[in-house]
């Protein structure tokens, strides 16, 4: 069965740092990937995704995600992180059929 | 001009009763969604309609029913609300649904308490 895997529940980083959020998932096929972000008592934004061709994609805000598959990951990247990137992230799989299969979540904290 | 929206933003109720979620897309996309995000922000999916037909029927109890009275609207209803059912409830839309994966549009998520 699909499955994402963020092993980080919790990321505390500097203001002006980078940051690298880790997913991980399980599909037999060629998977369609995704980011989202929820702010606190908000829906989930698109961030970016991965279909197919070039496995490093560029999203909104700032943030790149690069698809690895020989180690099955979707890691997330911002060079330089601002104050209002504190948030939940959310990676996804398609899981075929337009059925979204998501991780746990990771809550980024960011110090000043 | 908002894409998806869902009404109401909270509700907060008794258990037994019966409550209905609203969900509407001005993007003219065919395929609308539920997912439920629990206590712990796990995202499940829990229904799928593409044009007003069903589509994703996961294993969801029978007192939730979801309802598409046209493309553009997909409205959740529960009966006999259980404790168990506090949650977020988050209605998505994609443009054509069917097999091939499509980027999914959320709505800002209707926070469910039930007392």
């Amino acid at each position: 069965a699909q499955s994402v895997t963020q092993p980080d529940i919790h990321i505390t980083v500097s203001e002006g740092a980078s940051l690298e959020l880790r997913c991980n998932y399980s599909y037999g096929a060629t998977p369609y990937l995704f980011w989202y972000v929820q702010s606190p008592g908000q829906g989930l934004q698109l961030l970016l995704k991965y279909f197919s061709g070039d496995t490093l994609v560029q999203g909104i805000k700032g943030f790149e995600a690069e698809f690895k598959r020989s180690q099955s990951s979707f890691n997330l990247r911002k060079p330089s992180v601002h104050w209002s990137d504190a948030a939940e992230y959310f990676c996804a799989v398609g899981a075929g059929g337009n059925k979204l299969v998501f991780g746990a979540g990771t809550i980024l904290r960011v110090k000043s | 001009d908002t894409a998806v929206s869902q009404t109401p933003k909270y509700l907060v109720t008794q258990m037994g009763n019966d409550k209905s979620i609203k969900c509407e897309q001005n993007l003219g996309h065919d395929t609308m969604y539920w997912y439920k995000q629990d206590s712990k922000k796990f995202l499940k999916i829990m229904f799928s309609y593409n044009n007003k037909e069903l589509i994703i029927n996961e294993t969801v109890p029978n007192r939730f029913s979801p309802k598409s009275p046209d493309k553009a609207h997909l409205n959740l209803h529960i009966n006999s609300l259980e404790l168990g059912d506090s949650a977020v409830y988050f209605c998505a839309s994609s443009p054509l649904g069917g097999g091939r994966q499509e980027t999914q549009y959320f709505g800002p998520g209707t926070r469910l308490l039930v007392l």
